[in-house]
């Protein structure tokens, strides 16, 4: 299975600033990557999907960029609302995988 | 538009069967889109468990394969999940979603159920 590695963990950031998390695969993907957004005792909500595109309805702050092995979700200014924890998923081949999570906390 | 709606026994004896059924409801069925499940332990991320495609077509994690059988209804316009020899370690939040492969030529998890919390107890 392809293990999908996210960085960091866990982030603590201030409201306005713009922050980056990033996913890599164990092995090529092309651009089979969606990113999604979960809140507690939520659903997980899909943001990018593509690597880079934008879903309906997702704030134009979140975008989502690479290919291959090496993808980055970037928010360019956070709002209170964006504080989650943010997942990445492939579905480039089976069993389509996850990352572990990135938590995203105020500082 | 879509929405989804998980339903089933909150609490399994060990050794049980899992038994959960998503509801499919403003869409078909049978539309061109495959339907999943993934799962979330208390406190974890998220695990892929499998999907059905409305000819009955499947894909299972291998991690699970061996234990899981996902059916479809299309009469009812829904989809079932059935995990065999359940432990702890099968306690968690289950959802349905859709994988959508409307995306051009890409495809995403669009529409996900609430989620059901299943405990695996005695």
């Amino acid at each position: 299975a392809i293990q999908m590695t996210q960085s960091p963990s866990s982030l603590s950031a201030s409201v306005g600033d713009r922050v980056t998390i990033t996913c890599r695969a164990s092995q090529g993907i092309r651009n089979d990557l969606g990113w999604y957004q979960q809140k507690p005792g939520k659903a997980p909500k899909l943001l990018i999907y593509a690597a880079s595109s934008l879903q309906s309805g997702v704030p134009s702050r979140f975008s989502g960029s690479g290919s291959g092995t090496d993808f980055t979700l970037t928010i360019s200014s956070l709002q209170p609302e964006d504080f989650a924890t943010y997942y990445c998923l492939q579905d480039y081949n089976y069993p389509h995988t996850f990352g572990q999570g990135t938590k995203l906390e105020i500082k | 538009q879509v929405q989804l709606q998980e339903s089933g026994p909150g609490l399994v004896k060990p050794s049980g069967t899992l038994s959960l059924t998503c509801a499919v409801s403003g869409g078909s069925i049978s539309s061109s889109n495959w339907w999943s499940w993934v799962r979330q332990p208390p406190g974890k991320g998220l695990e892929w468990i499998g999907e059905i495609y409305h000819s009955g077509s499947t894909n299972y994690n291998p991690s699970l394969k061996s234990r899981v059988t996902i059916s479809v209804d299309k009469s009812k316009n829904q989809f079932s999940l059935k995990l065999s020899s359940v432990t702890a370690a099968d306690t968690a939040v289950y959802y349905c979603a859709r994988r959508n492969t409307g995306f051009g030529e890409s495809n995403a998890f669009d529409i996900w159920g609430q989620g059901t919390m299943v405990t695996v107890s005695s």
